[in-house]
Formats: structure tokens, sequence, C-alpha cells
């Protein structure tokens, strides 16, 4: 089960800055474990968009930020575009649960 | 090319076992930890397992764990799962996922494109 909370769609207009909030506990996020953000299209693997909350991986466009404060994280998209229509996830490492990993429930993006 | 490509999954009764398999290539294999994380269909993502370089550190999640199995061949590059007493919940896309670091506790930087499993009589 989801452990991250995320909203479960965002949209705007082409050009448009958009936010994904995801909502972690002290046990996570909280506990200074580092969260990571990945792409999903319809049918296809996820894709590693943000690691270490703020840094993008060689060929990410920069129009795609992490950032984290206290228990939560977020992903800005700023100058949204139709290629960017798809679901992300956060994704950090839970101290409460053993070995633990988790995911957020994740957000579809809309681009209108 | 950098990748890793799945194989094993497919139709399994509930009850009866089902063993998944992960060849990786294009890169160091036994400089990294590696995982299987699941997808349901149409849900979102779930940690399944997770293996460290050496298999020293191995965790699982809560809703596999005693059922589930998760080994490593670094000679032959593979990662495995091997899934016993399967039930209908375990119907998912299960991706092979290679870690950042050799221990784990990093980030996902490659994603298989995943092998699906279906578990129903």
């Amino acid at each position: 089960q989801s452990v991250l909370t995320q909203p479960p769609s965002v949209s705007g207009a082409p050009g448009q800055r958009i936010s994904i909030s995801c909502t972690g506990t002290s046990s996570n996020i909280g506990a200074h474990s580092d969260v990571n953000w990945y792409q999903q299209f319809p049918g296809t693997a996820p894709k590693l968009l943000i690691y270490d909350n703020n840094n993008r991986p060689s060929g990410v466009p920069d129009r795609f930020s992490g950032s984290k404060s206290g228990t939560s994280a977020s992903l800005a998209i700023t100058g949204l575009q139709a290629e960017d229509e798809a679901t992300y996830y956060c994704q950090s490492y839970d101290s409460s649960l053993s070995g633990s990993y988790v995911f957020g429930t994740g957000t579809k993006v809309t681009v209108l | 090319e950098v990748q890793l490509v799945e194989s094993g999954g497919g139709l399994v009764q509930p009850g009866r076992s089902l063993r998944l398999s992960c060849a990786a290539s294009g890169f160091t294999f036994d400089d990294h930890a590696m995982h299987w994380v699941r997808q349901a269909p149409g849900k979102g993502l779930e940690w399944v397992a997770s293996i460290s370089w050496h298999s020293a550190t191995i965790a699982y999640a809560g809703s596999v764990r005693g059922r589930f199995t998760i080994s490593r061949d670094n000679a032959k590059n593979s990662l495995h799962l091997q899934m016993n007493s399967v039930r209908a919940e375990d119907t998912a896309f299960y991706y092979c996922v290679k870690d950042k670091g050799a221990d784990g506790y990093w980030h996902f930087d490659l994603w298989g494109r995943g092998t699906l499993v279906t578990v129903s009589s």
C-alpha cells in the first residue's frame, strides 16, 4: 500500500506551471530520506525523473524540478508541454517499515 | 545497450508457484543493488523486494514476506524472484529495477519493461 500521498490529478494549459505534492511522515520524508520522482506513460515502465530531492538525470529537461521541506516534497513542471501528460510517482525510504521503499499514490497530469 | 529484460510471467493458479527472471546487460551488474517493483493493472507502484550487490542484505514488503524469495547470480548477470503460494492480489506487472547504489537506499535508475503475472483459477 502507498505510504506517500499525492493528488490524484493535476491539469494545466500548455506553457503553464504546475506542481505536484507528495506528503509523507516523520518516518520517511521527515526522517531525512531523499525523495525521487518517476514519470510513467501508459503501457510503459516508469522512468527516473528527479533523484535525491532536486537532481535531474541526464536527458531530463530543466523544466522539471523538485524540492523537499519537512515531511513533504514537490515536483514542479514549468512551461508545461503536451508530451508531459503522464502519471508521476514520488518515492522515498521508510525507516519504520523493515527495509521498505515507499511510493506515492501517483498523480495523473493532463495538459488541457 | 544498458537494459533489463524480465521473463517468466504468465497465468498461474492460486496457491501455485512461479519464478521470474531478469537479464541485465550494459552495466556492471555486481556494482548495484537490485529490486522488484510491481504494479497491478490500472494501479500504482508497489516495491516488492530488494537485494544488495553481494546478496548480504535482502528485504521484502510485508505483503510478500515469507512467500517470495529474491536472489541474484552475479556470474550470469541475472536477478530472480521465486513466488510461492501466490494469491489473486499478486496479479501485476513485475518490474526488474536497478538501484544506483550497491547496497540500495539510493534511487531506481533503470527499469525493465516488466512481465505480467496473472493469478487466477
